[in-house]
């Protein structure tokens, strides 16, 4: 069965450092790219970029280049998603799903960061 | 980017109403188009890819049809559990991927 395991909830003071994670299981990790979408409070999906585990090669929405960072370590079968100083407009539900040619079939249960000072 | 408008943002229907949600692309993005029900606290459940093509395991009341720029997502008869967000997204480039607004299905 594949899975997508995302670590847990998260509560952050402005300007912290914060790395989730997304766990794959069940099928091959390296054969799929991962991507992260973000969901603000009441708001829509936006896609924030991807990963292809084999190479750790990525793109990023140009929403998101630069204020966010995704890797991979194959070994583990896990995708992460980094920010380096975080704001209160990140405070979101963090998804990450399987790239299946260009759309999602599986996709983590989601993980809540809340930065608030 | 490829941007992605649905409307309407929110619909009222009943139960057994036939619905209507609609995606317009900015450029052509030939049948590169997906749709996902989402209901609150969950997460997004692929529905219809490559525009028409419907997931296995969803009811055959929802249909999607549309190339180019112009797509449409219809329930035939919009049953209780129907009732979620409904998003589209395209998938024209890999490495580019874009979603719309969504639309809201809420009970009349």
């Amino acid at each position: 069965e594949v899975q997508l395991v995302q670590s847990g909830a998260e509560v952050k003071k402005p300007g912290e450092s914060l790395r989730i994670s997304c766990q794959g299981s069940g099928y091959s990790f390296t054969s799929y790219w991962i991507s992260w979408v973000r969901q603000m409070p009441g708001k829509g999906l936006e896609w924030m970029g991807r990963i292809d585990p084999s190479d750790s090669y990525t793109n990023y929405s140009p929403s998101f280049q630069g204020h966010v960072t995704i890797s991979a370590d194959k070994s583990i079968s896990t995708a992460y998603l980094q920010w380096s100083s975080l704001k209160a407009s990140d405070t979101a539900m963090y998804y990450c799903a399987r790239q299946d040619s260009g759309s999602f079939y599986y996709w983590g249960q989601g993980t809540l960061v809340t930065v608030s000072s | 980017d490829i941007q992605m408008t649905q409307s309407p943002s929110t619909l009222s229907a009943s139960v057994g109403d036939r619905v209507t949600i609609t995606c317009r692309a900015s450029q052509s993005i030939s049948s590169w188009l997906a749709w996902y029900q989402q209901k609150p606290g969950k997460a997004p459940k692929l529905l219809i890819y490559k525009a028409s093509s419907l997931e296995s395991g969803v009811p055959s009341r929802f249909s999607g049809s549309g190339s180019g720029t112009e797509f449409t997502l219809t329930i035939s008869s919009l049953q209780p559990d129907d009732f979620a967000t409904y998003y589209c997204q395209q998938y024209n480039s890999y490495s580019r991927l874009t979603f719309g607004g969504g639309t809201k299905v809420e009970i009349k």
